[in-house]
């Protein structure tokens, strides 16, 4: 069975500051994908990256970076210079590779940048 | 390009009543899912479509729920009678294809606005 946990249910931050946000997963798949979406107060949820489970190269899109480590089964998410836009809540999710493709998400950490 | 459209965006019932939401998916995709998010959660899928047929509704309650997608397009989801614990978001998602490792997008799940559903 797969699992995904985000320890972190709330986190704080004033504006500017770097925020890192930890996903750890738990999976019998030898191949995956796993994804973090953001969901703001509107409710809609989007998404940010996938990363499969063969690529451990750290990515990084403008503000945003990813630190995958597979030998601690880890996909953190890093803001860099946090801004109040970013206030939302944040999951990462887990995929198989077969032919369903279903997400099994964590519990999401709420961020709340304060200006 | 339309995303993922959901009606209504509210509901609001009485516990044994029933309810219907609706999801028109972006146009040519293939599979369709439908997800729970209890208040304080992450999504948890309910069941998936691949064009008109299911693919996994295991963990679908189906002596309440029920979930169709005739013409392979747009689907409905029908809870009767309603319970208290059904209160949560209704969450749609459409994905394009099936192929895997193509290095692009098209495993990834667009997500509707949701429904929010209120049992009281």
């Amino acid at each position: 069975a797969q699992k995904v946990t985000q320890a972190q249910t709330e986190i704080s931050v004033v504006e500017k500051e770097d925020v890192t946000l930890d996903c750890v997963y738990e999976t019998r798949d030898t191949t995956y994908y796993l994804f973090w979406y953001k969901q703001p107060p509107s409710g809609e949820l989007v998404f940010l990256i996938r990363r499969n489970s063969f690529d451990e190269q750290n990515e990084i899109s403008g503000r945003y970076s990813w630190n995958f480590q597979k030998s601690t089964s880890s996909f953190n998410f890093t803001i860099t210079a946090s801004q109040v836009v970013d206030s939302a809540v944040y999951f990462c999710a887990l995929s198989d590779t077969g032919s369903a493709r279903q997400l099994t998400f964590g519990s999401g950490t709420q961020l709340t940048v304060l200006p | 390009e339309a995303g993922v459209a959901q009606s209504p965006r509210y509901k609001i019932i009485e516990k044994r009543q029933s309810v219907a939401f609706w999801c028109n998916p972006i146009s040519g995709h293939a599979t369709l899912y439908w997800y729970q998010q209890i208040l304080g959660q992450g999504p948890k899928l309910l069941i998936q479509f691949q064009n008109n047929g299911v693919v996994d509704d295991s963990q679908l309650p189906k002596d309440r729920f029920s979930a169709e997608r005739l013409k392979g397009v747009d689907s409905t989801l029908k809870i009767q009678p309603a319970k208290l614990e059904d209160s949560a978001v209704y969450l749609c998602a459409s994905s394009p294809s099936r192929s895997l490792w193509d290095g692009g997008r098209d495993n990834e799940q667009f997500f509707g606005p949701g429904t929010r559903l209120t049992v009281l």
